[in-house]
């Protein structure tokens, strides 16, 4: 069964800290994916990667990078938490193009 | 521009009674059309691909189908436990660069009553 793990369900930080959000796939996927989802803004797009040492910029990309050093492993980062970040993070992989997205369950990030 | 819009936002039906969530998408070339389930909290969870009109997927109560146009997630004598958002999202033609995403709608919330 496809498995996507992310790190943490709920995170709470301080505004102007670097966050890390962690993810990690066991199906040997090749395209990983970082998704925003906010009430009445639906699932947004913050950075992909098709494959490992590739990033690419998705629709919603400031105030955020990714790494992707091992291919289960991309990572989103927070270079300095803001209010308006506190939001669930998503993250999601597929086999190839046009197959179906796996997701993760999310995390929650609160930034006071 | 490529659009995905779902109707309605949301949905309350009483156990049994069977209805219709739709999906309507104006692409540039559909190559793949995704349903996915999304209960408070967690992550959405995959449900059924469609790649051409005409096709259609079944699980358990759920039915999926496809035109040209747009696509209906068929519920047939729902449960309690059927409730949650469901989410379109479409694979346009375009690849390469953020082009070769998926577009998400907004999502129906489905709400099942005893």
């Amino acid at each position: 069964d496809v498995k996507v793990t992310q790190s943490s369900r709920y995170l709470v930080k301080r505004t102007g800290e670097k966050v890390f959000l962690e993810c990690v796939q066991d199906m040997d996927h090749e395209n990983m994916f970082w998704y925003r989802q906010d009430p009445g803004l639906g699932l947004r797009l913050i950075y992909f990667s098709y494959d490992v040492k590739m990033k690419e910029k998705g629709d919603i990309p400031e105030g955020y990078s990714v790494s992707r050093e091992k291919k289960e492993r991309f990572s989103l980062i927070l270079e300095s938490a803001s209010t308006n970040q506190t939001s669930m993070y998503l993250c999601a992989s597929r086999a190839v193009y046009n197959s179906p997205l796996h997701f993760g369950n999310g995390t929650r990030l609160t930034v006071t | 521009e490529d659009q995905v819009t779902q109707s309605p936002e949301a949905l309350r039906l009483q156990e049994g009674e069977s209805s219709s969530l739709n999906c309507s998408y104006t692409v540039s070339g559909l190559r793949g059309l995704f349903w996915y389930r999304q209960d408070p909290g967690k992550g959405p969870e995959f449900l059924f691909t469609l790649y051409s009109a005409g096709e259609e997927k079944e699980k358990e109560r759920l039915k999926a189908t496809l035109t040209k146009k747009e696509s209906f997630l068929h519920i047939t004598a729902p449960k309690p436990e059927d409730s949650a958002t469901y989410l379109c999202a479409v694979q346009a033609q375009n690849y390469g660069g953020s082009q070769g995403n998926l577009i998400f709608g907004k999502g129906t919330k489905l709400s099942v009553k005893p």
